[in-house]
């Protein structure tokens, strides 16, 4: 799997948009990009994958630029319920037998 | 819904117990994985399985062991519990095919172990 850097934590208030940027140089042409939401108390969920332009869903955005070296997963007006720990990964997706590697994430707190 | 269950929220055990964490997956998914979790370390990799009565070590698998006698559960046992397992662990499935799949893990609610 490649490095992936993200910030440590992030403070943010009710109604506005987080956007979480993560760094992955390495990145290989075979490579999607996928993250995961860890609520308190909580195991870890997959909220989106990409491997190019822009992805959306009913929970986030993620938007890759062009060269795919970084990624930003977006968050529309956040509420207080969006307090959690956010992960990148990036990995080959052409295996079933995957055994996932979390860093320490971005901790996003969102305030009233 | 898949549902990944974890035989306790909160556990205590003394130093030298033997420990037994269970994990059940109701999806029929092949692939099994156990973690521990500690502040400012997240999420490390002990053991996992892609098949029945088959594991392998994770990154950290010192002092534990794994059972995976039938499909639907997963075992992670400590052989004689010390203070620095003390932790959070978590059991995860996923289907064993490619595409997104192999990177959605679903993860059941964890368990607080603290032995003292």
């Amino acid at each position: 799997l490649a490095k992936t850097t993200q910030p440590i934590s992030m403070d943010s208030y009710e109604g506005q948009e987080v956007n979480i940027t993560c760094s992955h140089n390495n990145i290989a042409t075979n490579d999607y990009i996928t993250w995961y939401q860890q609520f308190p108390s909580q195991g870890p969920r997959f909220i989106i994958q990409g491997y190019k332009t822009k992805v959306t869903n009913e929970v986030a955005s993620l938007f890759i630029p062009a060269d795919r070296k970084s990624s930003t997963l977006s968050l529309p007006r956040v509420s207080l319920s969006d307090t959690a720990v956010y992960y990148c990964l990036v990995g080959d997706i052409g295996t079933g037998r995957r055994a996932l590697t979390f860093g320490s994430g971005t901790r996003l707190q969102v305030q009233p | 819904d898949v549902k990944v269950t974890q035989s306790s929220r909160y556990l205590v055990k003394r130093t030298g117990e033997k420990v037994f964490l269970e994990c059940v997956q109701d999806m029929d998914h092949e692939n099994m994985f156990w973690y521990r979790q500690d502040p400012g370390l997240g999420l490390r990799l002990i053991y996992f399985s892609y098949d029945v009565k088959m594991k392998e070590k994770g990154d950290i698998p010192e002092g534990y062991s794994v059972s995976r006698e039938k499909k639907e559960r997963f075992s992670l046992i400590l052989e004689s519990a010390s203070t620095n397992q003390t932790s959070m662990y978590l059991c995860a499935s996923s289907l064993s095919t490619s595409g997104r799949s192999s990177y959605e893990q679903y993860f059941g609610p964890g368990t607080r172990l603290t032995v003292t």
